[in-house]
């Protein structure tokens, strides 16, 4: 299994460009998370997804839009790229809570840079 | 919605010395509190967690102790080595969610000194 993986690993924008941030997972899990990582702020929730079709609010969604078409994909789109989104972020995945387990696994990253 | 405290920012300790971090909780309706680990330009990696109604677990050399009423929840590594230096996170998620609804805290960073 490849887990959860991500693509680009780094990006850089520039103010007012669009991107899409690509995550996919091979375990079948059903919850897929996309969190940000700045420095001293640990990781916060942008947005993520109970199941293919269903998503939700983060603690900081603006600025991002996510879609759950397929279980294996949660694509990030930034809309109009700013500086302020200059971050990590990092994509995991979990399995249900009927299965017991609560891991979330996460992907390798990516660094986006918006000048 | 949750906020989650953790105390050190840093902390330095020798090695073979016990380290511990402490985080605290706001929403009494969380039930599962994990902890990772970061290494330097790595992904976070879970090394234990811990559910309400457990007060203590332990792996080895980790630890997780909880305590319900007063919402705060601690991380104890004993017998520290170097390769324990990194990054660690607490986290916190409510119970009506499950897991994919992590609230983490600010981060510690580890260093073990030789």
């Amino acid at each position: 299994n490849a887990g959860v993986t991500q693509t680009p690993k780094f990006q850089v924008l520039k103010t007012g460009q669009s991107m899409t941030l690509q995550c996919a997972q091979d375990m079948n899990h059903e919850y897929m998370s996309w969190y940000r990582q700045d420095p001293g702020m640990g990781l916060r929730l942008i947005h993520y997804s109970v199941g293919a079709g269903i998503t939700d609010q983060g603690e900081v969604p603006n600025g991002y839009n996510v879609s759950r078409s397929t279980t294996e994909d949660f694509p990030l789109r930034l809309l109009s790229a700013a500086p302020s989104q200059t971050s990590v972020y990092f994509c995991a995945s979990s399995s249900s809570r009927t299965s017991g387990s609560h891991e979330q696994f996460f992907g390798p990253g990516t660094r986006l840079t918006v000048l | 919605g949750e906020n989650v405290e953790q105390h050190p920012s840093t902390l330095s300790v020798q090695e073979g010395d016990s380290a511990v971090i402490k985080c605290t909780y706001s929403d009494s309706a969380s039930n599962y509190f994990p902890w990772y680990k970061q290494e330097l330009g790595k992904r976070p990696q879970l090394i234990i967690d811990i559910r309400s109604n457990v007060g203590e677990k332990k792996d080895q050399r980790i630890a997780v102790t909880l305590n319900k009423t007063a919402k705060h929840f601690s991380l104890h590594i004993t017998e520290t080595q170097p390769e324990d230096s990194a990054v660690y996170f607490c986290a916190a998620s409510p119970g009506n969610f499950g897991n994919e609804k992590l609230t983490f805290g600010t981060g510690t960073r580890l260093t073990i000194i030789p």
